[in-house]
């Protein structure tokens, strides 16, 4: 059974950049076609795609955050990483990393993280 | 950019059928896909590729796609199914390819 898990700091200022992992266990993040993905849901709002990240390296970003966000892997660690860059109170969120399985443009989440609050204050 | 458009709210009493859609520009020439979020806890697969069903998911869900809406049914209802569902497609429209999710849909069962 695949796991996921997000880690890292619950509470970063304003614009400095808030930084997450998410560790995967129960399975190699290399092995499979699978794209990992961070989804955000501020709270009472609705689900907002981060961006993925392919085995490869290759990644795809939600163009309204692309000038900001940074998607990397580590594969040596079974994990892949967040970054996004001069945030504002807007960030504020439930973060959440996911298992993305189907065609490269099909895909649909089927093992989710449990989700990480961040908030952005100072 | 592509939009999902969903209701707010959708009420049902247990044993009925309810009927969640999700609206969008030609939704019937792209793959749906469906979860299921309850209170405090992360999204649950509950369709996907329009109308296939994840291991351990009820008969009762099932989901179609046609035209400019695409539709997610649970049929029985019952009182555990209460949760928001949100409908998702992938945007490959423009250069700018994206992940676009529904606003959601508040099921009470009454």
């Amino acid at each position: 059974q695949v796991q996921l898990q997000e880690s890292g700091p619950g509470l970063v200022k304003p614009s400095q950049t808030l930084s997450l992992t998410c560790t995967v266990s129960g399975g190699s993040i290399s092995s499979g076609s699978y794209y990992w993905s961070w989804i955000r849901q501020p709270a009472g709002k609705g689900l907002e795609w981060i961006g993925r990240i392919y085995t490869s390296g290759s990644t795809n970003y939600n163009p309204s955050l692309k000038s900001r966000v940074t998607i990397s892997v580590d594969t040596s660690k079974n994990q892949f990483s967040l970054k996004l860059s001069s945030v504002t109170a807007a960030d504020t969120a439930v973060y959440y990393c996911a298992r993305g399985v189907g065609d490269g443009y099909n895909n649909y989440f089927d093992y989710w993280g449990q989700g990480t609050l961040v908030t952005v204050s100072s | 950019s592509y939009v999902l458009t969903q209701p707010p709210s959708v009420s049902v009493a247990p044993g009925k059928t309810a009927r969640i859609t999700c609206g969008g520009n030609n939704i019937g020439s792209k793959s749906v896909h469906w979860y299921q979020q309850k209170p405090g806890q992360a999204p649950v697969l509950v369709i996907y590729y329009d109308s296939d069903r994840p291991s351990g998911i009820p008969e009762r869900f099932s989901g179609s796609n046609s035209g400019n809406t695409a539709t997610l049914t649970i049929s029985r209802v019952e009182a555990g199914d209460e949760a928001d569902y949100y409908c998702q497609v992938w945007d490959s429209s423009s250069d700018l390819s994206r992940v676009v999710f529904g606003g959601g849909t508040k099921l009470t069962v009454l």
